[in-house]
């Protein structure tokens, strides 16, 4: 069964970096690729970025000089990494193949 | 960015009611291997995002036959016949054409 889980830390001060982990089982990810979407609270869907199977990346322009997505294949981990965060970054992460989606991690950037 | 648009819905829709939800591209979906790169999710309230439709017109695995996709190249439309309670939520449709994958804004569906 196809499963993708976020963790992370549900509160990033300003200024500071964001690390999340999507963990996944039922699939390898030398062979499928993973997507990052994220959600402001009542707001509707961006998609921040994807690792390819072949470990290439690919960002959403509007975040790329702030962000980095990489991956551990024999932990089935994925990790995102944002820097210089902004409480306009407040949002629920999300990690799927878009077919599946894991049920999504709030983080929130207050001091 | 290929920016998608999408309509409303005369909210709230009667229930076994059909409804069509629209949603436009900035630029041609149509590949040149002849499918065209659009998804259409329902988000429950409260839940992550479901797929309903790839390829503008494919059924995911498990979606009721209620939920249909058609359209152009940059012109799109999910039909959901009958409405039931379940059908609550918000629509979005998707381009992966191209990056960034971009979405529509979503579209709330209320039963009455």
């Amino acid at each position: 069964q196809v499963q993708l889980k976020e963790s992370g830390p549900g509160l990033v001060q300003p200024s500071q970096t964001l690390s999340l982990t999507c963990t996944v089982s039922g699939f390898s990810l030398t062979s499928n690729s993973v997507h990052w979407v994220r959600q402001p609270p009542g707001k509707g869907l961006e998609w921040v970025g994807a690792i390819w199977s072949g470990g290439s990346t690919d960002y959403n322009s509007a975040l790329k000089s702030r962000l980095s997505i990489s991956r551990d294949t024999s932990k089935s981990q994925v990790f995102l990494k944002m820097n210089s965060l902004q409480t306009e970054d407040t949002a629920i992460y999300f990690c799927t193949r878009f077919w599946v989606w894991g049920q999504g991690v709030m983080v929130t950037v207050s001091s | 960015d290929i920016v998608m648009t999408q309509g409303a819905l005369p909210n709230p829709v009667p229930s076994g009611e059909s409804a069509s939800i629209t949603c436009q591209s900035s630029k041609s979906l149509l590949h040149s291997n002849g499918k065209t790169y659009l998804n259409w999710y329902l988000q429950r309230p409260g839940q992550s995002p479901q797929l309903l439709i790839y390829w503008m017109s494919t059924r995911a695995s498990g979606v009721s036959d209620r939920f249909s996709g058609s359209g152009s190249g940059t012109d799109f439309t999910l039909k959901i016949s009958s409405v039931e309670a379940e059908d609550v939520g918000v629509y979005y449709c998707q381009q992966f054409l191209e990056y960034p994958f971009t979405f529509g804004s979503g579209t709330k569906l209320e039963i009455k």
